[in-house]
C-alpha cells in the first residue's frame, strides 16, 4: 500500500459545481496534513493546511478523519481558475525531520 | 523576496551523460528536499538535508545519483550515467521549518535521449 493514496481523477466539472477529492494516508503518526495545487508545467503551492479536524478558506475545505486516516478537499463554486492538480502530503515525522509524502495527485478540469 | 531558483530549468542529454542540477534555496532556510516527479506521477523523495546533519539519502534510487550542499545553501543533484528513465523533472524545496512552510523552485526538466 502507497504511503498516501488518492483519487485516481481525472475530474471533469462544469463551472460551479462542487467537487471533491479523498487522500488516504498509511501512517497514523502522522499529524498534519496539507493540499498543495500544482498548475501545469509549474512546481506544486501550498492551498491548505490541516491540522485538527478541518479546515475552511473560502470556497475550500478541508477535513480530516483520523479514525479513517482520510483528508478530504471540497471546492465549492468551481472556477475555470481551479483546473490544476491537487496533491495531497501527509509528513512523516522521522529522524527530526519531517519528510513530505506526496500522493500522486488528482487532477481537475473545470470546464465552461 | 526570491524564491528557490533552479538552473537549468530545461536539460537535454544522452544516455550515458553525467548531468548537474543546481538548486539555490531561500535565504536562511536551513532545510533544503530534492523530489523528482515523472510525468504523471507524484513527488518522489530523492534527499534532505537539514542543517549541519548528516542528509538523509534514503530516496536515491541508485548509486549513479548523489547530492551535496555547500555551506548550507547551494546544492547540486549530479546523475552519473544518465538512463532514460532518469527522464522526468526534478524538483527542489526548501523550508525554514515545518512542511507548511516549504516552497519549491520551478524545477529541472531533464530528457535524456
Amino acid at each position: 500500500r502507497k504511503e498516501v493514496e488518492q483519487d485516481p481523477g481525472p475530474f471533469n466539472v462544469p463551472e460551479g459545481a462542487t467537487v471533491a477529492f479523498n487522500c488516504t494516508y498509511s501512517n497514523s503518526a502522522s499529524q498534519s496534513f496539507f493540499w498543495y495545487r500544482q498548475d501545469c508545467r509549474k512546481e506544486p503551492k501550498l492551498l491548505m493546511s490541516v491540522y485538527s479536524s478541518g479546515n475552511e478558506d473560502g470556497r475550500f475545505t478541508a477535513q480530516l478523519n483520523r479514525a479513517s486516516q482520510y483528508i478530504s478537499l471540497l471546492i465549492r463554486d468551481s472556477k475555470l481558475s481551479d483546473s490544476a492538480t491537487y496533491l495531497c502530503v501527509a509528513p512523516l515525522f522521522s529522524g527530526g525531520y519531517n519528510k513530505l509524502i506526496f500522493g500522486a495527485g488528482t487532477r481537475l478540469a473545470v470546464h465552461p | 523576496g526570491a524564491g528557490v531558483s533552479q538552473s537549468p530549468s530545461n536539460k537535454v542529454t544522452e544516455k550515458g551523460k553525467d548531468v548537474e542540477l543546481r538548486c539555490d534555496p531561500i535565504s536562511g532556510h536551513t532545510a533544503l528536499y530534492w523530489y523528482r516527479q515523472s510525468l504523471g506521477q507524484g513527488l518522489e523523495f530523492l534527499i534532505y538535508f537539514q542543517g549541519n546533519s548528516a542528509p538523509d539519502k534514503s530516496g536515491l534510487p541508485s548509486d549513479r545519483f548523489s547530492a551535496e550542499r555547500t555551506g548550507g545553501s547551494v546544492s547540486t543533484l549530479t546523475i552519473q550515467r544518465t538512463q532514460q528513465e532518469d527522464s522526468a523533472v526534478y524538483l527542489c524545496a526548501s523550508s525554514s521549518g515545518g512542511a507548511g512552510r516549504t516552497s519549491f523552485g520551478a524545477g529541472t526538466r531533464l530528457s535524456v535521449l
